[in-house]
């Protein structure tokens, strides 16, 4: 089945750092990319969504300035925390799908702790 | 708007027993049905999806889930459930109305399915 591949899933790092997470579809070509937040016990929260080659699509509440997506190709998105405070600190799951017909599929996810 | 409910926070099966995860919807137009399933500390697997044709639908490690428009539901179903399959399933809907063709999946909030042995 598709594969999404999202790197590092694991992040632990001082307050005032940026973190960059990486999300790649290996074996499709994703048109569409999602980047998600997920709280302890609660379900997930759709922060962008990006197309490739275009700016990505905020949700109402999400800092664009604070959370840098780059879509530059079909196989990879970027979502950089900029800055990264403890608020910050959560799981960040990135998604990917071809066409609209299609299943989302989702990385692993990144366990992000900002001391 | 599209929306999506789970009505349990939690179910809890004997293995070897039947399993059924609900899941009502509501859309605008014609639904794109999915189910997910998370272990923790993991992103979201593939299990399902109705978008046209047999209302039962076939998936993964051995999970259907039946189409039922009249009621609008999505209930996931597995007739005899492993302890292996502990995990939080989410049910989500594809929401064509908003973003346009950008379609993105409304979740559920989620739902605990416990088996013990």
């Amino acid at each position: 089945g598709a594969v999404v591949s999202q790197h590092p899933s694991r992040v632990i790092c001082k307050s005032g750092t940026s973190v960059k997470i990486e999300c790649r579809s290996l074996d499709f070509q994703a048109t569409t990319m999602f980047w998600y937040r997920q709280f302890p016990k609660k379900s997930l929260m759709l922060m962008a969504t990006s197309n490739e080659g275009s700016k990505a699509t905020y949700e109402q509440g999400v800092e664009k300035d604070k959370f840098l997506i780059n879509h530059a190709s079909l196989t990879l998105s970027t979502l950089t925390v900029t800055s990264a405070h403890p608020e910050d600190s959560s799981f960040y799951i990135c998604s990917a799908r071809g066409d609209e017909r299609q299943p989302q599929h989702f990385g692993d996810g990144t366990r992000l702790s900002i001391l | 708007a599209q929306s999506v409910a789970q009505p349990e926070d939690q179910v809890n099966v004997a293995e070897g027993n039947p399993l059924t995860v609900k899941c009502t919807y509501s859309v605008s137009g014609n639904p794109y049905l999915f189910w997910y399933v998370q272990y923790p500390n993991r992103g979201l697997q593939f299990l399902l999806k109705y978008i046209t044709g047999d209302n039962l639908v076939k998936g993964s490690y051995g999970f259907e889930a039946e189409f039922n428009k009249s009621q609008t539901s999505f209930h996931l179903k597995k007739p005899s459930a492993l302890v292996s399959d502990s995990a939080l399933y989410f049910c989500a809907v594809r929401d064509f109305e908003y973003g346009g063709s950008q379609g993105n999946l409304i979740f559920g909030k989620g739902t605990k399915l416990s088996v013990k042995p």
